[in-house]
């Protein structure tokens, strides 16, 4: 039972902003969103989350909206490196976490 | 300082075979992770830890494979009578506690011939 809905790809040019969205229509009031992202042949790479305030940090800022249904996570200035497959997650802080099929995202020059 | 490792890189095993695959997390992490990713898929959730606590076994594809975390530190994924459909990299992960970033380690990729 998937929690979260992402496009299967998206594609953005180098040097461009990138911005994945996210679906979590029936995300509880205490469950956080969090996204990792999965750049080939590597283990998945922590990136940012929050639970109802936009955040951001030195890799991207995290867009959530007012009724937390769905959230954007954006990449300033997307590089060749930023090619990867981006997951979108949400869980309830002390309790497993399930990764779905994410967006793979093509950087392309 | 060290990040999550784990050990064997890569493993290649007979049909019928156990394997063990072991994980070191991030030192006082109490939170601990394994996955399943075979290739081309997502990552499969086989079981976490989380401190002292009953560990979350949901994930677990058969009565094959089982996990343990041994001093709340060092944990094992045991695979018994490994099957051809085991071939994957198996992924570890811990965080500090269980609302934290999780760190990910390299990896086990398992063959299963």
């Amino acid at each position: 039972d998937a929690k979260t809905t992402q496009p299967t790809s998206m594609d953005c040019a180098e040097g461009r902003a990138a911005n994945l969205p996210c679906n979590h229509s029936t995300i509880s009031g205490n469950e956080y969103v969090y996204w990792y992202r999965q750049i080939h042949s590597q283990g998945p790479q922590y990136i940012i989350h929050g639970l109802k305030n936009n955040e951001t940090n030195e890799m991207a800022s995290l867009i959530i909206t007012e009724d937390r249904k769905s959230s954007t996570l954006i990449l300033p200035h997307a590089t060749l490196r930023d090619t990867a497959v981006y997951y979108c997650i949400v869980r309830v802080g002390d309790n497993d976490m399930r990764f779905g099929a994410g967006t793979r995202l093509t950087v392309k020059p | 300082g060290a990040g999550v490792s784990q050990s064997p890189s890569n493993k290649v095993t007979e049909k019928g075979k156990d394997v063990e695959l072991r994980c070191d997390p991030i030192s006082g992490h109490t939170a601990l992770y394994w996955y399943r990713q075979s290739l081309g898929q997502g990552l499969e959730f086989l079981i976490y830890f989380q401190g002292n606590s009953a560990p979350d076994k949901s994930g677990l594809p058969s009565d094959r494979f089982s996990a343990e975390r041994t001093g709340g530190s060092v944990s094992t994924l045991t695979i018994q009578r490994t099957q051809q459909e085991d071939s994957a990299v198996y992924l570890c992960a811990s965080s500090l506690w269980g609302d934290t970033e999780a760190f990910f380690g390299q990896g086990t990729r398992l063959t299963v011939v």
